[in-house]
């Protein structure tokens, strides 16, 4: 157990749907980042959040938005799903900077059909 | 924007044996951090190592090590004494510190990885 929970672990959902991915990052951890995994785009960057605020923002498309709560805990919600979509959704945290690495979430493994 | 790129989508390693997985990074910074992260079949992204881009000292965590060449931009990860467990995909990142670079700061970039394969 890294210390970092994603909930759900699996979604399966239709074309057009919305979901939400929560996330809750290891006890002292202030920055919250979501990563989108998929077989042709490897891990690609999505945003990042510090003690509640958006920080660094990816290839994020706009349907897709985050936010971190008061408690730090994080949402990520996907609208209007595609096919495309289909990926494992991490999400990580770190103390502030991230430079002693970041420790990542066990995954939101999300299939649209 | 800085890329990190991984030549070797797979390496096959016999156990007990050492195997080199390479990585190459393009960027304009002089600080900055590089880490190997696994990715077993679980899926889950764990941190193996990382080294400071001022540090010259070669960073070392048990059977792996790093070989960083700053100049040549060039970070690869040494897996001695290869297990079973050592099987999973390695992914090389790249972390600015400069804080003026506001559209990566705070954001790790990932190479494709590489899928390392052990052999009994």
């Amino acid at each position: 157990d890294s210390g970092v929970t994603q909930t759900p672990k699996h979604l399966i959902t239709a074309t057009g749907q919305r979901v939400t991915l929560r996330c809750s990052p290891r006890s002292g951890d202030l920055s919250v980042y979501w990563y989108q995994q998929s077989l042709d785009q490897g891990l690609q960057f999505l945003i990042q959040y510090y003690n509640g605020e958006e920080r660094a923002k990816g290839n994020i498309l706009e349907r897709f938005s985050a936010q971190q709560f008061p408690d730090l805990h994080s949402e990520l919600n996907l609208s209007s799903l595609e096919l495309g979509d289909s990926a494992l959704y991490f999400c990580a945290s770190s103390r502030s900077t991230g430079l002693d690495g970041y420790t990542f979430g066990s995954g939101t493994r999300l299939t649209v059909v | 924007a800085q890329t990190v790129t991984q030549s070797q989508p797979e390496m096959s390693v016999q156990e007990a044996e050492t195997v080199t997985l390479s990585c190459t990074y393009d960027t304009s910074e002089s600080d900055y951090y590089l880490f190997w992260y696994k990715q077993p079949p679980s899926r889950q992204m764990i941190l193996v190592i990382r080294q400071e881009a001022y540090k010259q000292q070669n960073a070392t965590e048990n059977r792996f090590s790093v070989n960083f060449q700053k100049a040549a931009k060039s970070f690869s990860l040494k897996i001695s004494d290869s297990q079973l467990g050592d099987a999973a995909m390695y992914f090389c990142a790249y972390r600015s510190v400069e804080r003026e670079a506001t559209d990566s700061w705070g954001k790790l970039q990932f190479g494709a990885g590489t899928q390392v394969v052990v052999t009994p």
